[in-house]
């Protein structure tokens, strides 16, 4: 199976931060990996999808970026409704789909 | 507008078994690819298992947690998606959250229900 593993596994930053959050596949995958945000007490929120291509609804502020091995999400300017867990996935080989472990982003 | 609403969840004894049924609404179930994913206490994200539409053949893969004691059905005239959990552990203990998969070759999981807690404990 394909492993995923995010980092950091949790980050303070301030309103109006850039944050870059890394996930990294224990193979290439080349762009099948995906992004979500769950916020405590509810489902996960697909982001961005093929690595780099924002979900309908998604602020712009959202990006994500890579291939193979390494993929970046990054929120250009923090807002306080961003403070979740990010999750990356991966679908290049399934089953099983796999995910990162998370990145809990906390307010400094 | 797409809905998922999961239900069935509930306190079971280890070795018990439960049904959870997902009622899907606004789209196409016939034609979705459907998926479940679990998350456990204060943990991550696990794919549990998926079932393809039926002109894919309507097959079903699972995680290797879960295989042999999880099976998931569909009944496409009710727009239901079921999970059948069966020997259940106490670390299968989690909300399930059932989930479309699309995007071709490069699936994702674009639609979430609220999910359903399931606790195995004596």
């Amino acid at each position: 199976d394909i492993q995923m593993t995010q980092s950091p596994s949790s980050l303070s930053a301030s309103v109006g931060d850039r944050v870059t959050i890394t996930c990294r596949a224990s193979q290439g995958i080349s762009s099948y990996l995906n992004w979500y945000q769950q916020k405590p007490g509810k489902a996960p929120k697909l982001l961005i999808y093929t690595a780099s291509s924002l979900q309908s609804g998604v602020p712009s502020r959202f990006s994500g970026s890579g291939s193979g091995t390494d993929f970046t999400l990054t929120i250009s300017s923090l807002q306080p409704e961003d403070f979740a867990t990010y999750y990356c996935q991966q679908s290049y080989s399934t089953p099983p789909y796999t995910f990162g472990q998370g990145t809990k982003l906390e307010i400094k | 507008e797409v809905q998922l609403v999961e239900s069935g969840g509930g306190l079971v004894k280890p070795g018990g078994s439960l049904r959870l049924s997902c009622a899907a609404s606004g789209f196409t179930f016939s034609n979705a690819w459907m998926s479940w994913v679990r998350q456990a206490p204060g943990k991550g994200l696990e794919w549990a298992g998926r079932i393809k539409r039926k002109i894919d053949g309507g097959t079903t893969d699972y995680a290797a947690p879960v295989k042999g004691r999880f099976t998931i059905s569909r009944d496409d005239s009710k727009n239901t998606l079921y999970l059948e959990m069966n020997s259940l552990k106490t670390e299968d203990t989690a909300v399930y959250y059932c989930t479309t998969i699309v995007g071709g070759s490069y699936h994702h999981f674009d639609n979430w229900g609220q999910g359903a807690l399931v606790t195995v404990s004596s």
